[in-house]
């Protein structure tokens, strides 16, 4: 069975322009999360979704960031304008969505490079 | 006070020998607890999950936890070098069912 698929594995962009990730969560999961990465922050959560609706956003860094999931089996995560210290490792993970006690399954990630 | 805490190391084994991972979380009401290994440009890989007091064996894995003194280990007996990576202990917070808060991560190095 596929795990979580990510694309693009990565991304040059200069700043200002826009960019769009996409995941696709492994079947039947019904949770699906956005995580950074960085060597100075670690690994933070973004947002996550449950039955595709929002339900956590907190960690959205600011407005430029924006997030949807309009089903089952597919999101995007959107940067726009894009900076140079939103280079990171992008990673989507995806869950059962049973809540607490659940175990994530991450995929590749996608590595973003603004300059 | 963060809310999950790890040594960042680098921790250094030599082959063979047992290595003993670390963490610390801040939220008494946490019951579920995972580890995950993460090599170097890779995405994080679960390897092991505890829910309750006690240990829990898996190969050479084994997680450890006490809930009474918030406290989460991770062994692994008879290291190889390619046990050499970053083990990130995570922690769901009770006030959030589905957000699964990270430690930094601690960094291992088996020795050959």
């Amino acid at each position: 069975d596929a795990g979580v698929i990510q694309s693009p594995r990565h991304e040059v962009t200069e700043m200002g322009q826009e960019v769009t990730l996409r995941c696709k969560p492994i079947s039947g999961h019904n949770s699906l999360f956005w995580y950074r990465q960085t060597m100075m922050r670690g690994l933070e959560l973004l947002i996550y979704f449950n039955n595709n609706v929002p339900i956590d956003d907190s960690g959205m860094p600011e407005d430029r960031f924006s997030a949807k999931m309009p089903n089952a089996s597919f999101s995007t995560l959107k940067i726009q304008p894009s900076e140079p210290r939103d280079s990171a490792v992008y990673f989507c993970a995806s869950s059962w969505g049973q809540g607490e006690g659940d175990e994530q399954y991450f995929g590749p990630g996608t590595r973003l490079t603004v300059t | 006070q963060k809310e999950v805490e790890q040594n960042s190391g680098p921790l250094s084994v030599p082959e063979g020998a047992i290595a003993s991972l670390n963490c610390t979380y801040s939220d008494r009401g946490s019951q579920s607890f995972f580890w995950y290994r993460q090599y170097s440009g890779k995405s994080p890989e679960l390897i092991m999950f505890i829910y309750s007091n006690g240990d829990k064996e898996d190969g050479r894995f084994t997680a450890q936890l006490n809930k009474a003194s918030q406290y989460v280990s991770l062994l692994i007996r008879d290291s190889q070098p390619s046990d050499s990576a970053t083990y990130l202990c995570a922690v769901y917070g009770m006030d959030s069912s589905y957000k699964l808060i990270f430690g930094s991560g601690t960094r291992l190095l088996v020795r050959p």
